[in-house]
């Protein structure tokens, strides 16, 4: 079975930072495609930041360009998020979402975790 | 970035009816498209992918239909457990997500 497990959020103050860390297993991670993807309280999901299999290609929302950093350690089955720099406006709900289709970049999301919740406000 | 627009923002439905969701994109993205529902505290589940094929475990009262800019989901026969939001979302380029629709009692 596949699980995704996120982990890290929390409350931090404008300007801060944070790390999400997300777990995987149940499927070879070193194939997949992974995301980040928000949900800011009564909106609907909004994709943050992409990585390819082997972190060799990655991409942001242009709002997160220059603040959050996404990674992966294949050997440790792991993606994680860095986030600088945080904003009112990024107070949401951050999940690791799958991309469904091994291999081919941005497609949609067949697995998602549980989600973190990362609230910035002084 | 592409814009979808998903219609109605809500709606009221029984048990047992037929319900159908429509999205709109702000330009063509051919196939590129996936429907997702979502309970409250929970995370979204993919449900249709590639505009019309169903994820493997989703019952098969759920079906998409659609390509170009219209796109379509529907729910055949509503059962208790359909009462959700449900978004859509593209694939054709960075991804976006619709505003969602809220199908209650």
């Amino acid at each position: 079975e596949v699980q995704l497990v996120e982990s890290g959020g929390g409350l931090v103050q404008p300007g801060g930072s944070l790390r999400l860390s997300c777990a995987a297993s149940g499927f070879t991670f070193r194939s997949y495609e992974m995301n980040w993807v928000r949900q800011a309280p009564g909106k609907g999901p909004e994709w943050v930041s992409y990585i390819s299999s082997s972190g060799s290609a990655i991409y942001y929302l242009d709002s997160v360009k220059g603040r959050f950093t996404i990674s992966r350690d294949n050997a440790k089955n792991s993606l994680y998020l860095q986030m600088n720099s945080l904003r009112a406006e990024d107070t949401a709900v951050y999940y690791c979402a799958r991309d469904g289709t091994p291999g081919q970049a941005g497609t949609y999301f067949d697995s998602w975790g549980q989600g973190t919740l990362v609230t910035v406000s002084s | 970035a592409i814009q979808l627009t998903q219609s109605p923002s809500s709606l009221s439905a029984s048990v047992g009816d037929r319900v159908t969701i429509t999205c709109r994109a702000s330009q063509g993205i051919s196939s590129a498209l996936a429907w997702y529902q979502q309970k409250p505290g929970k995370a979204p589940k993919l449900l249709i992918y590639d505009a019309s094929s169903l994820e493997s475990g989703v019952p098969s009262r759920f079906s998409g239909s659609g390509s170009g800019t219209d796109f379509t989901l529907t729910i055949s026969s509503l059962q208790p457990e359909d009462f959700a939001t449900y978004y859509c979302q593209q694939f054709n380029s960075y991804p976006t997500f619709g505003g969602g629709t809220k199908v209650q009692i």
